[in-house]
């Protein structure tokens, strides 16, 4: 079965460096999605990408955060100053349409912000 | 505005007893709700999904669970629990169309050999 791809699984940075976060999408669907799970806590909506440009993002996806579909396979989220309070897990996910049937995780990225 | 709460954020049951992790509803809209199961280390996994029509639903591994409108609830069961259900259990909503889904906070499954 197609799936959702997360690289790298762990990423340690120090605070206020710069991340990126790299997701490979299942090859035919078009809408990508970033979420994110801080510790103990809910699975957070971060963002939606459709067509090259966001959908729709949440309050968390701030001025620091961005996304970006480079070439016809990746999708990227970028942390540009990290803050102690990024760490968590953070997952892709796509979904082949936008009817809200059926969204593809990926396995997630564990970011931790020291 | 959409919603789900989970009930219960740890739950423990003995191996081949009944397995019931509750969810809660919260739509302005008909709701299309979803059980997404996490093993350790590992991405959110489809487990069953209800959209319209029955509204009993069948998911892999044994599960189901029952959209109940009356009762704003999508309830997950499975009759006889096993080891490997061992994981985090969650519960999300979205609408037609939706942009979002938005999950509860999960419940961890603990299953006593």
């Amino acid at each position: 079965e197609p799936e959702v791809t997360q690289t790298p699984s762990h990423q340690v940075t120090q605070m206020g460096q710069e991340v990126i976060l790299r997701c490979v999408p299942i090859s035919n669907h078009l809408y990508f999605y970033w979420y994110r799970q801080i510790l103990g806590q809910k699975v957070e909506f971060l963002v939606s990408f459709y067509n090259n440009e966001i959908s729709e993002k949440s309050e968390i996806f701030d001025d620091q955060f961005s996304v970006e579909r480079p070439d016809g396979s990746n999708f990227t989220l970028k942390i540009r100053s990290t803050k102690l309070e990024d760490s968590a897990m953070y997952f892709c996910a796509s979904s082949p349409d936008r009817v809200g049937e059926k969204l593809f995780f990926g396995s997630g990225t564990q970011l931790s912000v020291l | 505005a959409q919603s789900v709460t989970q009930l219960g954020s740890h739950v423990s049951v003995s191996e081949g007893a009944l397995v019931l992790l509750r969810c809660n509803y919260s739509s302005s809209v008909p709701p299309y709700l979803f059980w997404y199961v996490q093993y350790p280390n590992q991405g959110l996994q489809l487990l069953l999904k209800y959209t319209t029509g029955a509204t009993l639903v069948k998911g892999i591994n044994g599960f189901e669970a029952e959209f109940k409108k009356s009762e704003t609830s999508f309830h997950l069961t499975k009759p006889s629990a096993h080891m490997s259900d061992a994981a985090e259990y969650f519960c999300a909503v979205t609408a037609e169309g939706g942009n979002q889904f938005y999950f509860g906070t999960g419940t961890s499954l603990t299953v006593i050999p």
